[in-house]
């Protein structure tokens, strides 16, 4: 069965500075990867996916993510943080086929200005 | 365009009472997800619909939850009995279909209190 870990509850970092939100997954086969955001009092939105080919992914609001299978990785990046880029996010991985959507504990980031 | 809706935004139940949350998907969307979000555990999945069938019941916790879809739009999700540890908000996603993975548009949530 599939599953996606997100080692850090909560990531800190000063505004301006690159951020790295952490996922680590686990499938059979090939796996497609999301990442979704949950800012306060929202509900999540989705800022990119992985499903073959390229292994850089870019999304919305300037994030992107990179695909490492050798690792099991799909880590979230920006260069520059904002402090409204404080909020929770989410890794998700599905499997190949009728599957579901398996999600992370999320990470908390905090910009700080 | 509209989003997701849940209703009700809300809901406090007294322990043992039946609970019914509802679920409008985005217009043309064939496919539609359940998920509950308790604080501190992520998101866990409970069931997801392609048109009006649910292929995989694997997730809902217990014979006490239900789910049904109607006309392939509106979703419920019934909770008989309810007990303290179904507190949660309890999420609804849409998306276009399965397959290629199209992204998942959610809702603002249900949350729902047991007493």
């Amino acid at each position: 069965a599939q599953s996606v870990a997100q080692p850090e509850d909560q990531v800190n970092v000063a505004e301006g500075n690159p951020l790295t939100v952490k996922c680590t997954y686990s499938v059979s086969g090939n796996p497609y990867l999301f990442w979704y955001v949950q800012y306060p009092n929202r509900g999540l939105q989705f800022l990119l996916k992985y499903i073959t080919g390229d292994n850089l992914v870019k999304g919305s609001y300037g994030f992107e993510a990179e695909f490492n299978k050798s690792q099991t990785s799909f880590h979230l990046k920006k260069p520059s943080a904002l402090v409204s880029d404080s909020a929770l996010y989410f890794c998700a991985v599905r499997e190949r086929g009728n599957t579901p959507l398996v999600f992370g504990k999320g990470t908390r980031l905090s910009v700080i200005a | 365009g509209a989003g997701v809706s849940q209703s009700p935004s809300n809901k406090v139940t007294e322990k043992g009472k039946d609970v019914e949350l509802r679920c409008d998907p985005i217009s043309g969307h064939t496919a539609l997800y359940w998920y509950r979000q308790s604080l501190g555990q992520g998101l866990e999945f409970l069931i997801y619909f392609q048109g009006n069938s649910a292929p995989d019941k694997s997730g809902l916790p217990s014979d006490r939850f239900s789910a049904e879809r109607t006309g392939g739009s509106v979703s419920t999700l019934t909770i008989q009995r309810t007990q303290q540890e179904d507190s949660a908000v309890y999420l609804c996603a849409s998306s276009l279909g399965l397959d290629p993975p199209y992204e998942q548009y959610f809702g603002p949530g249900t949350r729902l209190t047991v007493t």
